[in-house]
């Protein structure tokens, strides 16, 4: 059973980076796709973008200028950065594992217990 | 973008009623349609997929229906575990996943 596990700064000024990395426990993360879903407090669910294969992404148009997101085999670890933070980036970050399943649907099948994140100076 | 729709946006029912939730598609997504159950403080975990599938360990009391643009999520016969707030989300449009506004399910 893969587990995920997210860490970072809980608090980061206005402007600045947000960086979070999630580590992937019982499990390889060549394989499948590896994303970032945040959630403003009281709010629905966003999806950021994924990363998969060492170097390939997608990303939510919404943020694509802001968003990068990469992946370290070594670890087993993958890693999210948004720049130039504001308020409104204030929220849940969770990291989740998508994969097409046998059915030939994408689905989220597995997600950390999320990290929460303020932007405030 | 495909636009998801949920309704109602909160709910309050009894132990051992049946529920019904409705998501609707801005455009047919066929059966690419997913439903995720968050109870309060946790991360969502994945119920429903492709509109009608059981994911393994959900309880058979939990339902999907649809295709096209119209999906339900039924609940048979509601227990108190089921307190949680509901979501859709739409896998046809890859990789631009969206999902619901959510829907809010309250015990009486």
């Amino acid at each position: 059973q893969v587990q995920l596990q997210e860490s970072g700064p809980g608090l980061v000024k206005p402007s600045e980076t947000l960086s979070l990395t999630c580590t992937v426990s019982s499990g390889s993360i060549s394989r499948d796709y590896w994303n970032w879903i945040r959630q403003p407090a009281g709010k629905g669910l966003e999806w950021i973008g994924r990363v998969y294969s060492t170097t390939n992404t997608n990303y939510n148009p919404s943020l694509k200028s802001r968003v990068s997101m990469s992946l370290d085999t070594s670890k087993n670890q993958f890693s999210l950065n948004l720049t130039s933070v504001t308020a409104a980036d204030t929220a849940m970050y969770y990291c989740v594992r998508s994969r097409l399943n046998s059915w030939g649907v994408w689905i989220f099948d597995s997600w950390g217990q999320g990290t929460r994140v303020t932007v405030s100076s | 973008d495909i636009q998801m729709t949920q309704s109602p946006s909160s709910l309050s029912a009894s132990v051992g009623d049946r529920v019904t939730i409705t998501c609707r598609a801005s455009q047919n997504i066929n059966i690419y349609l997913n439903w995720y159950q968050q109870k309060p403080g946790k991360a969502p975990k994945l119920l429903i997929y492709g509109a009608s599938s059981l994911q393994s360990g959900v309880p058979s009391r939990f339902s999907g229906s649809g295709s096209g643009t119209d999906f339900t999520l039924t609940i048979s016969r509601l227990q108190p575990e089921d307190l949680a707030t509901y979501y859709c989300q739409q896998s046809y449009s890859i990789p631009l996943y969206t999902f619901g506004q959510g829907t809010k399910l309250e015990i009486k």
